[in-house]
């Protein structure tokens, strides 16, 4: 079955810290994927998305994703937070064939100023 | 544009009681959804559609319906309401639905905040 796995549930970070979020996906034959932002009483954003070509992605707000096809993995990096940062965080996965987007578990980001 | 709109945004139903979240986009969109978003289980997709007329099952389908008659509109119905279906109902669309190369992104809702009692 198709399913997404985000590593970290909760994580805490201060100012400027460097952020890397963990993601694997487990589908066959070709994939999008994607990773969303929803900050506190708002819906969801999309952070940045990757379809084909480069697997180094680069998303809104400094963000950046590697796609990692040997490891089944689209881990989302940042090199410094900003306390505006703080946001919870969904990787999400496409099947190419059929079309169904499943989410990721979600992790919590704070961080602290 | 308005985009994808839900209503209502929230709701408190009785266990038994039925009702329909509305869902609807004016983009022209062939792909729609319905996910619901609990603490600590992320977004879990109830049903989709590719197309008006054509519906689906997602990951979590038992005890909702859907149907797909315009392009615009995508309602979920809950037929007989319990309290594990309390959660945050989002909808969303996108351009297209699926295939190599698409490069088409989910557009979300405001959610639906839903509690039964």
């Amino acid at each position: 079955a198709q399913s997404v796995s985000q590593h970290n549930h909760h994580v805490i970070l201060s100012e400027a810290a460097s952020l890397e979020l963990g993601c694997n996906y487990s589908y066959g034959g070709t994939v999008n994927l994607f990773w969303y932002v929803q900050y506190p009483g708002q819906h969801l954003q999309l952070l940045l998305k990757y379809f084909s070509g480069d697997p180094l992605v680069k998303g809104i707000k400094g963000f950046e994703a590697e796609f990692i096809k040997s490891k089944f993995s689209f881990n989302l990096r940042k090199p410094s937070v900003q306390w505006s940062d703080t946001a919870e965080y969904f990787c999400a996965a496409r099947s190419g064939n059929t079309g169904k987007l499943i989410f990721g578990q979600g992790t919590t980001l704070q961080v602290k100023p | 544009n308005a985009g994808v709109t839900q209503t209502p945004k929230f709701q408190v139903l009785k266990t038994g009681q039925s009702m329909t979240l509305q869902c609807a986009q004016d983009m022209n969109h062939e792909y729609m959804s319905w996910y619901r978003q609990d603490p600590g289980m992320g977004l879990r997709l109830i049903h989709y559609s590719v197309g008006a007329g054509i519906t689906d099952q997602g990951e979590v389908p038992n005890g909702y319906n859907v149907s797909r008659s315009t392009t615009e509109d995508f309602p979920l119905r809950l037929l007989s309401a319990a309290p594990s279906q309390t959660s945050v109902y989002f909808c969303a669309s996108s351009p297209g639905t699926s295939g190599q190369g698409s490069t088409d992104t989910q557009y979300f809702g405001p959610g639906t905040r839903l509690t039964v009692l």
